[in-house]
């Protein structure tokens, strides 16, 4: 079964950082693109950020870059996301996805994690 | 990097087809066919009905169909039955800053 299991969500203040991870499992982590979704409690999808599969290549929304690092770790079927500079409109659910393709994350998220919630507050 | 806009809600009877549209600008949605659409039940995880403007992922029922004209993309679903009810989101890979942008969301409500 294919599954994906974030985690490192919690409550940090103003300023302060957090590594969200999510393992995946069920499917040859390495062929697919990857990307982080972000929903803020009662509102819309926000798209935060993707990487290709070989991990050369990454994206990110105007409103992270900067803040927000993307990485993966092939040989541990493991995705990240490294936030710093947190603000309170970062507080959100973090869903990890995987994409369709093996480079471009732009063809749609087929397999969706039950999300990990971040809070920003001091 | 502006949201795309929905109209925040649309409805229909059962049986009967509802259309949802999402419109962006040349720089997303006009210029490429990375458009998907999401259906998400409260309390649950988005799910894919469909990606590259039209195609539908395996599993998803033929009442769902996808199409664009302009920078306008529109969601179709036919038939409508009571598990459609649901929040829907388009997304598209955007030109103007080399990543991707949702749509700000429809609530279908199946009367």
């Amino acid at each position: 079964e294919v599954q994906l299991l974030e985690s490192g969500g919690g409550l940090v203040q103003p300023g302060g950082s957090l590594r969200l991870s999510c393992v995946a499992s069920g499917f040859t982590f390495s062929n697919y693109a990857m990307t982080w979704v972000r929903q803020p409690p009662g509102k819309g999808l926000e798209w935060v950020s993707a990487i290709g599969g070989s991990g050369d290549n990454t994206y990110y929304a105007d409103s992270v870059k900067g803040r927000f690092t993307i990485s993966r770790d092939n040989s541990k079927n493991t995705l990240y996301l490294q936030m710093n500079s947190l603000r309170a409109e970062d507080t959100a659910t973090y869903y990890c996805a995987k994409n369709q393709m093996d480079e471009s994350p732009f063809y749609g998220m087929d397999v969706w994690g039950q999300g990990t919630t971040v809070t920003v507050s001091s | 990097q502006s949201a795309l806009t929905q109209p925040p809600s649309a409805s229909g009877s059962p049986g009967q087809s509802v259309t949802i549209s999402c419109t962006g600008t040349r720089r997303d949605v006009g210029d490429y066919n990375f458009v998907s659409w999401y259906q998400q039940h409260p309390g649950n995880v988005p799910k894919l009905m469909i990606y590259e403007v039209s195609k539908r992922p395996s599993g998803v029922p033929d009442r769902f169909s996808g199409s664009k004209s302009g920078n306008t993309a529109s969601l179709t679903v036919s038939g409508l039955q009571a598990e459609d009810e649901a929040d829907y989101y388009c997304s598209s890979f955007s030109g103007s800053n080399n990543g991707e942008v949702f749509g700000t969301g429809t609530k279908v409500t199946v009367l």
